[in-house]
């Protein structure tokens, strides 16, 4: 069955402290797969994606994530965390062509907290 | 160039109503998902629409219904309204060509009473 974990329900870090945030797929077809970004009651913004090529994609506001097809996993990483990225992240994974185009399947979701 | 763009915002309707929900996708993408966010929860797809016909259904009851209209806006419609419909409901909007990626509109709040 097609599914995103994110494993990491809460995390909490200092701002200027780095960041990683996990995310592992299970998908039978090559996956195109995303961050997004969501801040209290609002709608979901793009932060980066994977197609293919370069394992290591770059995204807005600093972010950049890794791609390992070995590991199934898609981890979102920041060097220095301000506090206005407090926000909920979520993984998604997404088929290519096929009559799943379009249909993200989205992980459960990671809350960032920030201390100043 | 506008985004996605949903009406309205929140709602409140009562258990047994009917709710129509409303999007406009981003400017030259012509086709439209919904996607219905729990509290606490990642956004679970509905459906999608694209050319005017349901492509792709998620599992979720007959309850809930769309249409898409030739200038690719779309409605989301539910009928029976349960207390456990109460969510945040996000229109995405994509290139149907180009694959899953997608951009989301605000959302509306439903809250069923």
């Amino acid at each position: 069955a097609q599914s995103v974990t994110q494993p990491d329900i809460h995390i909490t870090v200092s701002e200027g402290a780095s960041l990683e945030l996990r995310c592992n797929y299970s998908y039978g077809a090559t996956p195109y797969l995303f961050w997004y970004v969501q801040s209290p009651g609002q709608g979901l913004q793009l932060l980066l994606k994977y197609f293919s090529g370069d394992t290591l994609v770059q995204g807005i506001k600093g972010f950049e994530a890794e791609f390992k097809r070995s590991q199934s996993s898609f981890n979102l990483r920041k060097p220095s965390v301000h506090w206005s990225d407090a926000a909920e992240y979520f993984c998604a994974v997404g088929a290519a062509g096929s009559s799943n185009t379009g249909k993200l399947i989205f992980g459960q979701g990671t809350t960032l907290q920030v201390k100043p | 160039d506008a985004g996605v763009t949903q009406s309205p915002t929140h709602l409140i309707k009562t258990r047994g109503q009917q709710v129509t929900l409303r999007c406009s996708p981003k400017s030259g993408h012509d086709t439209v998902s919904w996607y219905q966010q729990a509290l606490g929860q990642g956004p679970q797809f509905i459906f999608q629409y694209y050319e005017e016909e349901e492509r792709q259904r998620g599992n979720f009851p007959d309850r809930f219904s769309g249409h898409q209209f030739p200038n690719y806006s779309s409605e989301l419609n539910v009928n029976a309204l349960l207390l456990g419909d109460s969510a945040l409901y996000l229109c995405a909007s994509s290139f149907y060509s180009r694959g899953p990626e997608a951009f989301f509109g605000q959302g509306t709040r439903l809250t069923v009473v």
